[in-house]
């Protein structure tokens, strides 16, 4: 059965402390995304990876990073210094087929800092 | 650097009604994407226009991409409970590289 995991699916952290979230997929797709959805509010795009070892900056990189060592696999760190990171965090994964350029979302990860 | 916004924000409608979405682009668009989030989950991709001017249809809803490549909507004739959720445009960056996501219209439904 195709398609993105995320793992955990609430997360709950302290003030201070470093934390990764998990996004695996098995479509072979070659880019991979991560997005921060605020309740109420849009997404918007944290980093980006078109191909492995490699990875962009996207709209809100700061506090945050990212590795793309396998194609399946960019897991995300949120670092002590992201100064509001309780949010909904969505990984995302797409492939160009015929033209079409889809993003694939798996389920999101609920961050909340205590 | 580009910038993807949406009217209204919120929607109520009853159920039965109509509803439509307006998406607008700051640049001219390859292609314009719609995805649907139900309350709780993540986004779905609807459907992906591509031509100045298309018109697809899929059952009660119909999208549209304006003739300059600048704007789309959504509308959905007939409204169900099933069509709660937040609907999101989405143009591509150059290259194709990266979404940029529209603002999102909240649609809620009055039994």
């Amino acid at each position: 059965d195709g398609g993105i995991t995320q793992s955990p699916k609430y997360l709950f952290r302290k003030e201070g402390q470093n934390v990764t979230l998990s996004c695996e997929q098995n479509l072979n797709h070659d880019a991979m995304y991560w997005y921060r959805q605020d309740p109420g509010q849009g997404l918007r795009l944290i980093y980006y990876s078109q191909i492995v070892n490699d990875f962009q900056k996207g709209d809100i990189a700061e506090g945050y990073s990212v590795s793309r060592e396998k194609k399946e696999s960019f897991p995300l760190t949120v670092t002590s210094a992201q100064k509001n990171p309780t949010a909904f965090y969505l990984c995302a994964s797409s492939s160009q087929y015929d033209r079409v350029y889809e993003q694939f979302f798996g389920p999101g990860t609920r961050l909340t800092v205590l | 650097g580009q910038q993807v916004m949406q009217i209204p924000q919120y929607q109520h409608v009853q159920e039965g009604e109509d509803f439509t979405t307006y998406c607008n682009s700051s640049t001219t668009l390859s292609n314009i994407q719609w995805y649907k989030q139900r309350p709780g989950g993540h986004p779905v991709f609807l459907i992906q226009l591509v031509k100045s001017g298309e018109v697809k249809k899929q059952k009660r809803l119909t999208f549209q991409f304006g003739e300059a490549k600048k704007n789309s909507s959504l509308h959905i004739t007939a409204t169900q409970t099933t069509d709660v959720g937040t609907y999101f445009c989405a143009g591509p960056t150059v290259g194709n590289e990266k979404l940029t996501f529209g603002t999102g219209t909240r649609l809620t439904i009055i039994p």
